[in-house]
């Protein structure tokens, strides 16, 4: 079975600074892994996603992440915070077999922008 | 085209009620998926289709739900005989294959908010 650990339930960056966000990962095989955005009351927004390509995966809103699998890593990142980042974040993954598409989400980090 | 739609957005049933939450997938998206979001917590799969068959089942927590997409568009979640533990948001995603190219993102909707007093 496949599981992703967020670590950090909420964090908080000044505006300008840099945000990271915290994912590990849990699987026998390489998976398939994914950062969403939630904003109130919305649903879930594709950020960025990992299928086995290029490791440094970039995103919208200048959202990247790296994979790792030394370390089962898959962090968030972007260089400088804007106000409108303020949401709740969450990892996923998948497997990567035909039929076994269910994503599995860790329990999300809200960000927090302090003007 | 559109996104992914739900309907009700909000849902406010009294405990032992039915009620029937509604899907409209992107247009011509083979797989669809529903989940549970409680509140504070992580999205939780529930079911899967691909067009009209349920492929995976395994997350539905009781045989009190029910989820259907007969026609391979429109599916439709039901909960029979509610209960207070099933409040939550339920998520609607779906996904595409285009000849034989798959699609690995899931597109969600904004959800429906279940309150079951």
């Amino acid at each position: 079975a496949q599981s992703v650990t967020q670590l950090g339930s909420h964090v908080s960056v000044s505006e300008g600074a840099l945000v990271l966000l915290r994912c590990n990962y849990s699987s026998s095989v390489p998976p398939y892994l994914f950062w969403y955005v939630q904003y109130p009351n919305q649903g879930l927004q594709l950020l960025l996603k990992y299928t086995s390509a290029a490791t440094l995966v970039k995103g919208i809103n200048g959202f990247e992440a790296e994979f790792k699998k030394s370390e089962t890593s898959f962090h968030l990142t972007k260089p400088s915070a804007h106000m409108s980042d303020a949401a709740e974040y969450f990892c996923a993954v998948r497997a990567t077999n035909f039929g076994n598409e269910k994503l599995t989400f860790g329990t999300g980090t809200r960000l927090t922008i302090i003007p | 085209g559109a996104g992914v739609s739900q309907s009700p957005r909000y849902k406010v049933a009294k405990r032992g009620q039915d009620v029937a939450l509604r899907c409209d997938p992107i247009s011509g998206h083979v797989s669809l998926f529903w989940y549970q979001q409680a509140l504070g917590q992580g999205p939780e799969f529930l079911t899967y289709f691909q067009n009209e068959a349920q492929l995976d089942k395994s997350g539905l927590p009781s045989d009190r739900f029910f989820a259907e997409r007969p026609e391979g568009s429109v599916s439709t979640l039901k909960i029979q005989r509610t209960q207070q533990e099933d409040s939550a948001v339920y998520l609607c995603a779906s996904s595409s294959l285009r000849g034989g190219r798959r699609s690995y993102e899931q597109y969600f909707g904004p959800g429906t908010r279940l309150t079951v007093t």
